[in-house]
């Protein structure tokens, strides 16, 4: 079992739909979350973290976090043809000496226009 | 400028050759990793830094090593590249502590022929 799971996708999406993106995380001591944006041949971009239970809302972007059942969403509302891209996951867990931060390997969304 | 600057951006090398990818940042992070990127395996941790005195070996540092010169630099190696060393490396930064998130450099594609 991997660490951080996605649905590799891809996942379409009208134009001006919710998307929803999700992850699930294998190591309860997982203390942080994060969503990147990575469009093709690029790099990842920063867009969400999370680390509290709930939701945490930042203009079209919602991340939603479970720790009980270990997962963690992301819903992009009103999307563009613009918000397709890879989005990845990732995680920041207690680790020797500090902490380890483990990617899902990502989930493709395709906004249709 | 950029904030995390790798060079070169694309590379073609020889089976056998040795090739550095340097790395340069400008947020003043302690913290530096180089990752690669394969299609599918999402992104694979090689070798990080939490400063310029400390070096750790990422999941997959054979065939590698990195040198960090400065708080600002740190750069890669591949010893005698091997085809399957062909992917895209990514060089990223972080502030301390759970909650900060990876800025990423743009990524250098090697391909090792």
């Amino acid at each position: 079992q991997k660490e951080v799971e996605q649905n590799s996708g891809p996942l379409s999406v009208p134009e001006g739909a919710i998307a929803s993106l999700n992850c699930t995380y294998s190591d309860r001591g997982s203390q942080s979350f994060f969503w990147y944006r990575q469009y093709s041949g690029k790099s990842p971009e920063l867009i969400m973290f999370i680390y509290s239970n709930g939701d945490k809302e930042d203009g079209r972007f919602t991340a939603q976090l479970n720790k009980a059942s270990q997962y963690v969403s992301l819903l992009i509302r009103d999307s563009q043809p613009s918000d397709s891209a890879t989005y990845l996951c990732a995680v920041n867990r207690g680790h020797t000496g500090g902490f380890k931060t483990i990617f899902g390997a990502g989930t493709r969304l395709f906004v249709k226009a | 400028d950029a904030d995390v600057t790798q060079t070169p951006r694309n590379r073609i090398t020889k089976t056998g050759k040795r090739i550095m990818l340097e790395c340069s940042q400008t947020k003043g992070h302690d913290r530096m990793y180089w990752y690669r990127q394969d299609p599918g395996l999402g992104l694979q941790l090689i070798y990080y830094s939490f400063d310029v005195k400390d070096i750790n070996k990422g999941e997959i540092s054979d065939g590698y090593s990195v040198s960090r010169q400065a708080q600002a630099k740190f750069s890669l190696s591949l010893e005698s590249a091997i085809p399957n060393q062909t992917a895209l490396y990514f060089c990223a930064t972080s502030d301390s502590g759970l909650n900060y998130g990876y800025t990423f450099g743009s990524g250098t594609r090697l391909t090792v022929v």
